[in-house]
């Protein structure tokens, strides 16, 4: 069964520390995306990514094809980027159904 | 820009009730999904389309029907509301086929909270 994992369910950081989330995912897949969802909002496409690394102002996206695994990182963390995380697998063969996790619930404290 | 947007944005409904959920996208896009999302679960697809007069099932499709008579409009009915289809619902687009080869970004509304009692 094709299946995401995040981790952690939820995490709390201080402003200005550096932040990881992580998404583990089964074989065979084409995309893998990152997503983000603000309390009470809609849900913002952040990265998508098939190998390597991608980078948009502090945050940075990276796959490792091998460990079928991605991290969503952080950088000098903002109150701002509390919200919800979310990775989604784009398996391959499998059209338009995309397999979401549950998502990381991401505080940032002043 | 106006991108996705979805209405009504909040509803509540009584058991039994009808009700459709619009989503409109002004980015041209072939490809139209409807998901729900329930605490503690992913987001889950209901149904999708790909082009103006399709629409295929998801994984959820039971309880709801869909209708795309415009390419840029992706209608969700609900004919008769129960108690398990309270959740948020959100419609995406996207340039490509989500889910296939050369899969397109997502483009997500704003959502739609819907409460059956």
């Amino acid at each position: 069964k094709n299946e995401v994992e995040q981790s952690p369910q939820n995490l709390t950081a201080q402003e200005g520390e550096f932040i990881t989330i992580n998404c583990s995912y089964s074989v065979g897949i084409s995309a893998l995306h990152w997503l983000q969802q603000h309390p009470g909002g809609g849900i913002v496409s952040l990265f998508m990514l098939s190998s390597g690394k991608k980078k948009h102002g502090r945050l940075i996206a990276t796959i490792n094809i091998q460990e079928k695994h991605s991290s969503l990182h952080i950088t000098a963390s903002h109150p701002r980027d509390s919200a919800v995380y979310i990775c989604a697998a784009d398996y391959t063969g499998t059209a338009s159904k995309l397999t979401f996790g549950t998502g990381t619930r991401l505080q940032v404290t002043l | 820009n106006a991108g996705v947007t979805q209405t009504p944005k909040f509803r509540v409904l009584k058991t039994g009730q009808s009700m459709t959920l619009l989503c409109a996208q002004d980015m041209n896009h072939e490809y139209m999904y409807w998901y729900r999302q329930d605490p503690g679960m992913g987001l889950r697809l209901i149904h999708y389309s790909v082009g103006e007069g399709t629409t295929a099932k998801g994984e959820v499709p039971d309880g709801y029907n869909v209708s795309r008579l415009k390419k840029q409009n992706f209608l969700l009915g609900l004919e008769s509301a129960a108690p398990s289809q309270t959740s948020v619902y959100f419609c995406a687009s996207s340039a490509k086929l989500a889910g296939g080869p050369g899969t397109g970004e997502l483009f997500f509304g704003e959502g739609s909270r819907l409460t059956v009692l």
